[in-house]
């Protein structure tokens, strides 16, 4: 069974404005953690947000917002004043405990384009 | 800065002849990660060494191994590329144990094979 998923490939998104980026998980684990990476075409995993399983209020970094509803088991990203250099792909991941550690499960993705 | 630090970012391999890529880490974290991802795809985590302990993926291919070393260095290491392998490789690391969960990756080798 998928535990993240993303439910748009691909999103369009006018310059200045915001646009939500949607992911839901499922796990039967009570601690848990979720993240958000940004991989522009050059290939690296930039980290943008986390968001812990126990955090009682909405992860926030600069423009980025994690509207986190944990009855549903939802984890959107809120990018706010969209800028060109936003377009990219971006992943949802929870953290998930291996054998020995913790090991990140990603969803598939979905390709934001800004338009100027 | 501290960094996670891919070499080659591009590297060319024939089918069948043996390929290293690597990694080095000047965060000085105790867990550091190898991940494949295709085109259009997701990262898909192949191992991961916590300090010296291997912990392989059930699904990672035989053909794929690794090796670390020492703490900064970690190798991965396809015995008989095939045109399947094509990809990007990504390799991550983590400080466990100090209630900082972010994995911090590096810029990938993209792997082709002819």
């Amino acid at each position: 069974a998928q535990k993240i998923t993303q439910t748009q490939p691909g999103m369009f998104v006018q310059e200045k404005e915001a646009v939500t980026l949607d992911c839901t998980y499922d796990t039967s684990d009570q601690s848990y953690g979720l993240f958000w990476y940004k991989q522009p075409s050059s290939g690296e995993m930039i980290f943008l947000i986390y968001q812990g399983s126990y955090d009682e209020q909405n992860a926030t970094e600069g423009r980025y917002s994690l509207n986190f509803q944990k009855a549903r088991k939802s984890a959107n990203l809120v990018i706010s004043a969209s800028q060109l250099g936003d377009s990219a792909m971006y992943f949802c991941a929870m953290r998930e405990r291996g054998d020995s550690s913790y090991k990140l499960i990603f969803g598939s993705g979905t390709r934001l384009l800004v338009r100027p | 800065d501290a960094m996670v630090i891919q070499n080659p970012r591009y590297q060319v391999t024939q089918f069948g002849k043996p390929v290293t890529l690597s990694c080095s880490q000047t965060l000085n974290h105790n867990v550091m990660y190898w991940y494949q991802q295709k085109s259009s795809q997701a990262p898909k985590l192949l191992f991961h060494y916590y300090d010296k302990d291997f912990n392989n993926e059930a699904d990672t291919p035989d053909n794929f191994q690794s090796r670390r070393p020492n703490t900064s260095f970690c190798f991965l290491d396809i015995r008989s590329p095939g045109l399947g392998d094509a990809a990007m490789y990504l390799c991550a690391t983590s400080r466990e144990g100090t209630g900082s969960y972010e994995q911090y990756f590096g810029p990938g080798t993209r792997l082709t094979v002819t």
